[in-house]
């Protein structure tokens, strides 16, 4: 099965907000609501900023939030700032065999 | 604070098995209450699922791997293992393994990551 659809790359100054979205079909994104968004820095291992949808974990800054509409799932970063310079990736439950899916990953450039 | 340490071999010729071990501290893998997880990055390359499985050895792969993985725990030494066996350049990857609260999407915890290169 295919990988979730994200754009490969977007965008924002600090202080301005960008989104990032993730497309998926009615078998994963948009049947169920676990959909996951994960941050992560060169060399470093992903960090969970976003869980079933719209929930952040503890300790993860209220500037991230997350959506969803029909089969597309959106994080939206308010207030960029530098150290949000990172790629971001989405993950859905599916009900195929796959299980999981992964989308292929946005890098987030602050300019 | 719960961490997890993946180790292994760094370097694993063609058609040879992989192996790797993820160390868990701080917290026990005996809980019940979480999905273990080994999932892979290939070079400049995004995150793919390999499988999990749960304390009591229940385990589930990805299909595109499943004829080569094996996931097992030791709760014994706190530690879940992973086997992938005729690999591939096209394994060449880092390999993470995760811990899942709730639903198994939801990877809370991941440890720092292993790079392994299949090359003769």
């Amino acid at each position: 099965q295919s990988a979730l659809t994200q754009p490969a790359s977007v965008s924002g100054s600090p202080g301005q907000s960008i989104t990032i979205s993730c497309t998926g079909a009615s078998s994963d994104v948009g049947g169920y609501n676990y959909v996951s968004w994960y941050q992560q820095h060169p060399g470093k291992a992903p960090k969970l900023v976003i869980f079933e949808v719209t929930n952040r974990p503890s300790g993860v800054s209220n500037r991230f939030s997350g959506s969803k509409s029909g089969n597309t799932a959106s994080l939206t970063i308010s207030g960029l700032q530098a150290e949000d310079e990172a790629d971001y990736y989405c993950s859905s439950y599916t009900t195929s065999s796959t299980l999981v899916l992964f989308g292929g990953g946005t890098r987030l450039t602050v300019l | 604070q719960l961490q997890l340490q993946e180790s292994g071999s760094g370097l694993v010729k063609p058609s040879q098995t992989l192996s790797l071990t993820c160390a868990v501290s701080g917290g026990s893998i005996s809980s019940g209450a979480y999905t273990w997880s080994w999932i892979r990055q290939p070079p400049g390359k995004g995150l793919e699922w390999i499988g999990y499985t749960y304390d009591t050895g229940s385990t589930y792969y990805s299909p595109s791997l499943k004829s080569r993985v094996t996931i097992s725990v030791d709760r014994s030494r706190n530690q879940f293992s992973l086997k992938l066996s005729s690999v591939t350049a096209a394994d060449t990857a880092v390999y993470y393994c995760g811990r899942s609260s709730g639903h198994i999407v939801v990877v809370t915890n991941w440890g720092q990551g292993t790079l392994v290169t299949v090359s003769s």
